[in-house]
Order: C-alpha cells, then structure tokens, then sequence
C-alpha cells in the first residue's frame, strides 16, 4: 500500500512534443504529491507539487495533473526540449509521515 | 544547487570496511532525511533527523546508524560493508520543520564497495 507505480519506464519524445509520465498509488493518507527531475550524477530537483484538493497545477512547461478518485497523477512536459532530459521521479507523501515514496522513475529523451 | 551540501561526493572502500558520509542541510532547516538510491530499489528512504533527535526509521539496516549534531549538520555511518550497499546515498532538509513537506535534495555520495 506504500507503492507509487510509474510509467513508462523510459520515454523518448520529440523536441517541441509533450512528454507525459504516469503515477498511481493505494494510500488514500497521500496528500503530497511532488515530481522531481535527476540529471545523471546530481540529487533529485524539485519539479512542481501538487495536493490532492486541486485536479491541476500548471508551472511554466510543467503540468500536474492529479485524479483522486482514480489515484492516479501525472506529469505532462509540454514543448520538450533537449534539456528536458534526464530521469523523473513521481513521489508521495502523508504530511503526518516524513518520508518520501518514490516511483521507479522515467527517463526521458528528447530528442532534437 | 539546493543549499544541501555532502560530502565526499565519491567514496571507494572494500568490504568489511565502515564509512562515514556528512550532510549539511540548508540554512535554517532542521530536519535531514537519508535516502539511499540502487539500481534495484530505486529511492528508498533511510532515516530521518529533527534537531538533532531521531524521527522516523525506514529502510535502514542495522550496520548503518546516523546521527544530527547541535550545529543540526547529519553524518550517516555505514559499517561491515558489502558490495550491494554500492549505491548513492541523498541527505535532504526540509523548511518548516515537521510541517515541511518539499525535501531538498544533496547532490549525494556515490558509494563503491568493491
């Protein structure tokens, strides 16, 4: 009941095309859901969050979209760039809890 | 850059040997989480420190223990190593205390056991 599920494993997508990465998870006790970008030998970067009491959070390229009802959420890249790429974790959290639970991960390519 | 410092940023040692990875959480923040990344098991969280006191335990095998000093700076402490502890470990802090919920994460350790 821990898991976050994530798919694809890898995605590759045209520069200027948009690159949507799937999460789902059990734990109804979720109410943070981040994504973060990890480019190779760096940390993981927070990307954007959302909480499940909106269905969408839009920052710049980077959308969230979030089904509770489905407990589904998913990251969608719009107008990828090269420089997009890299491996993108989904993650959720209980703000009772303070550990993160991460999805497998994604890596993304875009290519130019 | 997150404000996270680790060090070293790469660690070599053989097996049966102990390790100690430093972490120095943003200015300010006073929780430092430990998480550590394989392969296999992707992110997986550790441990975590508020203040200098234990908070949370997840995943951590008892060859490992961690400790938060007064100046609120992390040392994670790896002993009897194997070859699967190979894997990058993350410190992350967190504002806001225990109501924080972004983690910021260190550029990490990669840890090589051979």
């Amino acid at each position: 009941q821990q898991q976050v599920k994530q798919s694809p494993q890898s995605l590759i997508v045209q520069k200027g095309g948009i690159s949507i990465i799937n999460c789902a998870y059990e734990n109804t006790a979720f109410d943070y859901f981040p994504w973060y970008q990890q480019f190779p030998g760096k940390g993981p970067a927070l990307l954007i969050a959302i909480r499940p009491d909106v269905s969408e959070k839009k920052e710049g390229r980077f959308t969230i979209s979030f089904n509770k009802s489905a407990k589904q959420f998913s990251l969608h890249i719009m107008d990828s760039q090269p420089g997009d790429s890299a491996t993108y974790f989904c993650a959720a959290k209980n703000t009772g809890f303070q550990k993160l639970v991460f999805g497998t991960g994604t890596r993304l390519l875009v290519s130019p | 850059d997150s404000g996270v410092t680790q060090t070293p940023k790469h660690l070599i040692t053989a097996t049966g040997q102990r390790v100690t990875l430093r972490c120095s959480p943003r200015s300010g923040d006073l929780s430092v989480y430990w998480y550590q990344q394989s392969l296999d098991q992707g992110l997986q969280f550790l441990i975590q420190y508020y203040n200098g006191e234990e908070r949370a335990k997840g995943n951590i095998l008892e060859r490992f223990s961690a400790q938060q000093f007064p100046d609120l700076h992390s040392e994670l402490n790896l002993s009897s190593l194997e070859l699967g502890d190979s894997a990058l470990y993350f410190c992350a802090s967190t504002p806001l205390g225990l109501a924080g919920n972004e983690q910021f994460f260190g550029p990490g350790t990669r840890l090589t056991v051979l």
